[in-house]
């Protein structure tokens, strides 16, 4: 079974708005990255937060971790069509091995 | 940089031929992962190369394999396909660290008739 489950499974917003997915995983990690694809593409890399960090920000990028919840989020600022693509969370358990989640689709309307 | 690369881009099989796909790292890059990408199943992680050693693998049946080269390059090998073979395989390079992220190539097409 897969080990991060994204929310929501689809995302539709308007040009400037934020957008924000939720990743849910189930055991202690080392670290989580989100990715995104763009149409059945390769997968470029977003982020990467460590277990022992609580927030890091990239460009209008903005993740959080929350250990205790076993949880993360990304926060897309200020939309643009472009970003239009699905977002994976991705973690690892120590081992050299990503298990990647199921993926929120994001829209961006013009 | 060259990025990732992976050949060929797409692929119409037959049920029971095998196929060898191929993947390019960056250079640099020691480590080489690959997945399958399906709509149903989404992301799964098939193996991990690192310096020519297997070092990690998921839970595909024997029929897949891999291996990596002197130089890096990796091959994944897929016998007696099946119909629910047919994915999008994606190899992912990196330094081959826990806390560096993947570079992915664009993917391989396979479809199985």
């Amino acid at each position: 079974s897969q080990q991060g489950e994204e929310d929501p499974q689809a995302l539709s917003i308007q040009e400037g708005e934020n957008a924000t997915m939720n990743c849910s995983y189930k055991t202690s990690i080392n670290n989580l990255q989100w990715y995104r694809q763009n149409s059945g593409r390769g997968l470029v890399h977003l982020i990467l937060i460590r277990s022992n960090e609580r927030e890091k920000h990239s460009g209008r990028l903005r993740v959080t971790l929350d250990t205790s919840k076993k949880s993360s989020s990304l926060l897309i600022t200020a939309s643009r069509a472009a970003d239009t693509a699905s977002y994976f969370c991705a973690t690892t358990s120590g081992t050299y091995k990503y298990i990647f989640g199921t993926g929120t689709r994001l829209k961006v309307l013009a | 940089k060259a990025g990732v690369t992976q050949t060929p881009r797409y692929l119409i099989k037959t049920r029971g031929q095998q196929v060898t796909l191929s993947c390019s790292p960056i250079s640099g890059h020691r480590s080489v992962s690959w997945y399958q990408q399906t709509p149903g199943q989404g992301l799964q992680f098939l193996f991990e190369y690192f310096s020519e050693t297997q070092r990690n693998k998921g839970n595909f049946p024997g029929r897949f394999s891999g291996r990596q080269f002197s130089n890096s390059r990796s091959e994944m090998n897929v016998s007696t396909l099946e119909l629910g073979d047919s994915a999008l395989y994606l190899c992912a390079s990196s330094l081959g660290q826990l806390d560096h992220g993947y570079t992915f190539g664009s993917g391989t097409r396979l479809t199985v008739v």
